[in-house]
């Protein structure tokens, strides 16, 4: 069964300071990697994703890897911001039949100004 | 394209009555899912659609638990009873197989 873990469940940072959020699952048989933000209130917005053939995606000052064979992703953020201020979530699909998102517990990121 | 859209934004009701939560997908899009969220769980799948038809309903918790989805543009989760411990954010999603997963602003259920 697959689990997704991110560590640390909680972060806060300088504004400025760039943020690095870890992501690791158990199961390297993945069709891909998705990274989510979630406001508080709010659903989740997809921010990137990752296919399992792809080492990195960007957008923006937002940057993600994916190292399959580890098990594990991180999202990079520049320069972060107070709008940057909210909870990242990675979830990853699995490679076999089906569309099932397994999602980590999420990391709650504060960026103070 | 509205999003998804989930209605009602919020619902407070007592234990035993029943509950329908409803989700329109995004246009195009043939997967749909249905989440619940609590700070102690997490993010839980409850059950997804492919085409209308559902495909894994192993997340949705129990007898009191059902979900269809008669069309491409409608959705509906309901409890009946409902109980306390069900209060949580539940949400609806949509996507096409193998792309993002476009989320909806939840249902925020207050079970008393």
């Amino acid at each position: 069964k697959q689990e997704v873990t991110q560590i640390p469940a909680a972060l806060s940072v300088p504004e400025g300071e760039n943020l690095v959020l870890n992501c690791s699952f158990t199961d390297s048989a993945i069709y891909n990697l998705q990274w989510f933000r979630q406001d508080p209130g709010k659903g989740l917005t997809s921010l990137l994703l990752i296919q399992s053939s792809q080492r990195e995606q960007t957008s923006g000052r937002l940057n993600a890897s994916l190292d399959k064979s580890s098990g594990r992703s991180t999202l990079y953020i520049a320069a972060s911001q107070p709008g940057d201020s909210a909870t990242y979530l990675c979830a990853v699909r699995p490679s076999t039949a089906g569309n099932k998102l397994t999602f980590g517990g999420g990391t709650r990121v504060l960026v103070k100004p | 394209d509205a999003g998804v859209i989930q209605s009602p934004r919020h619902e407070v009701t007592e234990m035993g009555q029943e509950v329908t939560l409803r989700c329109k997908p995004i246009s195009g899009h043939d997967y749909l899912f249905w989440y619940r969220q609590t700070m102690m769980r997490g993010l839980e799948l409850l059950i997804y659609f492919n085409n209308n038809v559902p495909i894994d309903d192993s997340g949705m918790p129990e007898d009191r638990f059902s979900a269809k989805m008669p069309n491409a543009s409608f959705s509906t989760l309901k409890i009946q009873p409902s109980e306390p411990r069900d209060s949580a954010v539940y949400f609806c999603a949509s996507g096409k197989r193998g792309e993002k997963l476009f989320f909806g602003s939840g249902t925020q259920l207050s079970v008393l």
